[in-house]
Formats: structure tokens, C-alpha cells, sequence
């Protein structure tokens, strides 16, 4: 069965730096997405790729699919507090299968 | 140790009859969430249940979505008149703390 590991697991910064958190597929992906998780809220989507070499921008959150459609980093640029949280990867299942699967996701501090 | 679980784990039904989604949530857990991811898009939140709190629903799309949780255990979701944009998967997650364990998720398909 296909499975998500993020790494790393926790990450504690100083506000202002760079950071990057990863996500590894054990097959390809067909669809990957990146959510943002607060305690007592809801995921937040935060955007889907899809092709490899694709990458996409919100904000100062960018986030990128490797050419084999294996791997998927999410690169925040200049953190702030407001980036404090969990980020979670999550990928639809292999064709055929009709599971949505989860990393266990990157649990994210910012130092002020 | 049982995770969260949902029935049915598929659904076909007709345009505009009603559905109910069912998610038995880990024992213990406060927090119960409803999301559906439809085709092609990310999770979109629906509502969001902690003890005996008032729920949050703003995540639900209409009037036609309406969600209930007895206490701290199963948790009902329920689609009146569906339509066909309303075909998607329904997850369910719960939790204790900051992580949210999600379970297989309930296949709905309107025709």
C-alpha cells in the first residue's frame, strides 16, 4: 500500500528564516496536497500539485513536485508566527484504489 | 486499537434523495471533523465538533448539510436532497489533542 513520510517531524525556527519540510511518496502521486492544521481548526488547503516538475506559490509558501511525482517540498520563505502549526501532506490513492492517504505531518514552531 | 471508522465506505444514490454518513470517532477523542474532498480538489472543512460545545459549522455548503455528534462518539452527517455536485469523498477525522486521525473516508456518488 502507498505511503506518505514527512520529515521532519518537528521544526522549530526563528522567525524570519528559511525553512523546508518534506514529503515522500513510497509510489507515484497522482494528485498531492498541502494543508496547514491549528489546534481547534479545521485543515486548511493550501495547494494541490499534480505534474511533475509543478510548482506553485501562496504567499510566502511555495511548494514543488519532483520530476518522478515521488517527492514534494514545502519551502515557507521568511517565516512569521502565523506559519506556526502542523503541515500535512495528503495524496489520493493509486488508481484503482480509492483511498485519500496522509503523512503524519511536520509539527512547525516559530521562535519570535 | 480501532481507529476512526465510516460507513458506508460507498454510496450510490439518486438526485435529491437524502444520505446519512456515519463516523465512529477513537474512544476518547472530543474533537470530531467532517470534510469532503471532491474530485480533482483539496479537503474542504464542513463542520467541526468539540465536547459539548457548540459545533462549528461554518465548512457546510448549504442548508442541505446538516451534521450531529451524541456527546463524544458517533457522529452522523447528513445530505438532504443531494445533488450531483454534492458527489465526492466525506472524511471524517477526530481527535484528542493537535493531531487529527482520519478514517477511510464514505465514496458518495449522485447519479
Amino acid at each position: 500500500s502507498q505511503e506518505l513520510e514527512q520529515s521532519p517531524q518537528s521544526l522549530i525556527v526563528q522567525e524570519g528564516k528559511n525553512l523546508t519540510i518534506n514529503c515522500t511518496s513510497s509510489k507515484t502521486l497522482y494528485g498531492l496536497y498541502w494543508y496547514k492544521q491549528k489546534y481547534g481548526e479545521g485543515l486548511i488547503f493550501l495547494m494541490m500539485l499534480q505534474k511533475g516538475g509543478e510548482e506553485k506559490s501562496h504567499e510566502k509558501i511555495t511548494a514543488k513536485l519532483d520530476e518522478k511525482k515521488q517527492q514534494s517540498s514545502l519551502h515557507i520563505t521568511a517565516s512569521q508566527p502565523s506559519h506556526a502549526g502542523i503541515y500535512l501532506c495528503g495524496a489520493d490513492g493509486n488508481l484503482g484504489d480509492d483511498k485519500i492517504i496522509f503523512g503524519k505531518g511536520t509539527r512547525l514552531h516559530i521562535l519570535p | 486499537g480501532a481507529g476512526v471508522s465510516q460507513s458506508p465506505s460507498n454510496k450510490v444514490t439518486e438526485k435529491g434523495k437524502d444520505v446519512e454518513l456515519r463516523c465512529d470517532p477513537i474512544s476518547g477523542h472530543t474533537a470530531l471533523y467532517w470534510y469532503r474532498q471532491r474530485l480533482g480538489q483539496g479537503l474542504e472543512f464542513l463542520i467541526y465538533f468539540q465536547g459539548n460545545s457548540a459545533p462549528d459549522k461554518s465548512g457546510l455548503p448549504s442548508d442541505r448539510f446538516s451534521a450531529e455528534r451524541t456527546g463524544e462518539s458517533v457522529s452522523t452527517l447528513t445530505i438532504q436532497r443531494t445533488q450531483q455536485e454534492d458527489s465526492a469523498v466525506y472524511l471524517c477525522a477526530s481527535s484528542l489533542g493537535t493531531t487529527q486521525y482520519f478514517g477511510p473516508g464514505t465514496r458518495l456518488l449522485v447519479l
